[in-house]
């Protein structure tokens, strides 16, 4: 069951520039999470927004989210090749008495051309 | 050094053979995934196991089969009734969850399996 969708698929920028992707989920949900994967490897986290909150930012990292819209956004700015990779959004839906499991999307591969 | 490993990293099969994929954290983290990846795809969650000896399935459990005997271990085996089992099989854990959500995963390097 796939709950959040990423918009773009694909997103090819140059170094310094700034790279917004998106994710629109279906449910109401208790966190939301981003992840990054570079080629061939495991995911590593990299943001978690909780659904009362509507921003977060950690280093070059901004995170919205917008719960009536079922919507978030991850923005990085000043892009370095190094950020070059696979960007997925992972959703915690709300179920009573408590969730178990993340329902992750299909990802926004990245490119930073130096 | 703390941290979640996979191995082998790469796995060839032949069809109709079963084979385990191992998962190990020292974490100690009381919750475990196996996820399925395939080329251009997010993840799908094969079986998950929030505590020792329990284990749920997830959306896509035919064909696979998990045990979690140890905290530390949650081995996945793949059946020789999973049709097409090629893909990257990703390991993952994290706090068990509760009423707050399900807490950050942390999540292995990953194994490469093709069936020949």
């Amino acid at each position: 069951s796939q709950q959040g969708e990423e918009d773009p698929q694909a997103l090819s920028i140059q170094e310094g520039e700034n790279a917004t992707m998106n994710c629109s989920y279906k449910t109401s949900i208790n966190n939301l999470q981003w992840y990054r994967q570079n080629s061939g490897r495991g995911l590593v986290h990299l943001i978690l927004i909780r659904s009362n909150e509507r921003e977060k930012h950690s280093g070059r990292l901004r995170v919205t989210l917008d719960t009536s819209k079922k919507s978030s956004s991850l923005l990085i700015t000043a892009s370095r090749a190094a950020d070059t990779a696979s960007y997925f959004c992972a959703t915690d839906p709300y179920t009573q008495g408590g969730s178990e499991k993340l329902v992750f999307g299909k990802g926004t591969k990245l490119t930073v051309n130096p | 050094d703390g941290g979640i490993t996979q191995s082998p990293k790469y796995l060839f099969r032949k069809e109709g053979q079963n084979v385990t994929l191992s998962c190990e954290q020292n974490l100690n983290h009381d919750a475990m995934y196996w996820y399925r990846q395939d080329p251009g795809q997010g993840l799908r969650l094969i079986y998950y196991s929030q505590i020792v000896n329990d284990f749920q399935k997830g959306d896509i459990a035919e064909g696979y089969s998990v045990s979690r005997e140890k905290k530390e271990s949650f081995p996945l085996t793949v059946t020789s009734a999973q049709k097409n089992p090629t893909a990257f099989y990703l390991c993952a854990s994290s706090y068990s969850s509760g009423l707050a959500g399900v807490w950050e995963q942390f999540f292995g390097p990953g194994t490469r399996l093709t069936v020949l």
